[in-house]
């Protein structure tokens, strides 16, 4: 079963930009979580999709928004990019809520200029 | 929100030796996971823990759920190069569906 797949893995912009990054879970998979990854802030949160419709939300401004389709893929978008947003952004997918065994993407390397 | 600390914040061993590291809370968890992350690559899941007291291993990899439900243990036996990385614990609160990750653990194994 093929796992977790993130496009672009790498991706330069500049502020003030907006990008859109992709994520395609394991089959059978109908969560998907994004989560930022920084050196100084960890693995911080940002929200979590099931059937289309966003289940929670991490402490993030609203220039960092998200979608899931129908067949379960989502996409992450933000806006108005700051230097700040540089980051390894990581899509994870787990079979359901209930389930805790998140399985993550191999991430996308995000730097804004 | 809910921090998990989780030391050492990194460690430097000898290929060969036993590695310890651990995840504690404030708050009382309903599972941990323990996830490796290799640069440039998004964590991997080792081991998963559901219930107090649980002591589950995976290969040289053993971690237990600890008995107050507020920590989590993750023990390497005799360390190989290919072990070095980041590794992280996650809890997840009851009924929150949330995963809380602590900020890692970065092993070095000398050869």
């Amino acid at each position: 079963k093929a796992g977790v797949t993130q496009t672009p893995r790498y991706l330069i912009k500049t502020r003030g930009q907006q990008v859109t990054l992709s994520c395609s879970p394991i089959s059978g998979h109908r969560s998907v979580s994004w989560y930022q990854q920084t050196p100084g802030q960890g693995l911080q949160f940002l929200f979590e999709y099931f059937s289309e419709t966003q289940r929670n939300k991490g402490n993030f401004p609203g220039r960092f928004s998200g979608r899931q389709f129908s067949n379960s893929r989502s996409e992450m978008n933000v806006s108005t990019l700051e230097l700040g947003d540089s980051a390894l952004y990581l899509c994870a997918s787990r079979l359901a809520a209930k389930y805790n065994e998140q399985f993550f993407g191999p991430g996308t390397r995000l730097t804004v200029l | 929100g809910q921090q998990l600390n989780q030391s050492p914040q990194s460690m430097f061993i000898q290929e060969g030796e036993d590695v310890s590291m651990n995840c504690t809370s404030s708050s009382i968890f309903n599972t941990w996971l323990w996830y490796k992350q290799d640069p440039g690559e998004g964590p991997v899941l080792l081991i998963a823990l559901y219930k107090a007291g649980e002591l589950t291993s995976n290969g040289r990899l053993t971690a237990q759920f600890g008995i107050t439900r507020k920590d989590s243990f993750l023990n390497i036996s005799a360390s190989i190069p290919s072990d070095v990385g980041i590794y992280f614990c996650a809890g997840e609160q009851g009924g929150s569906e949330k995963l809380v990750f602590g900020k890692g653990t970065k092993l070095t194994v000398n050869p």
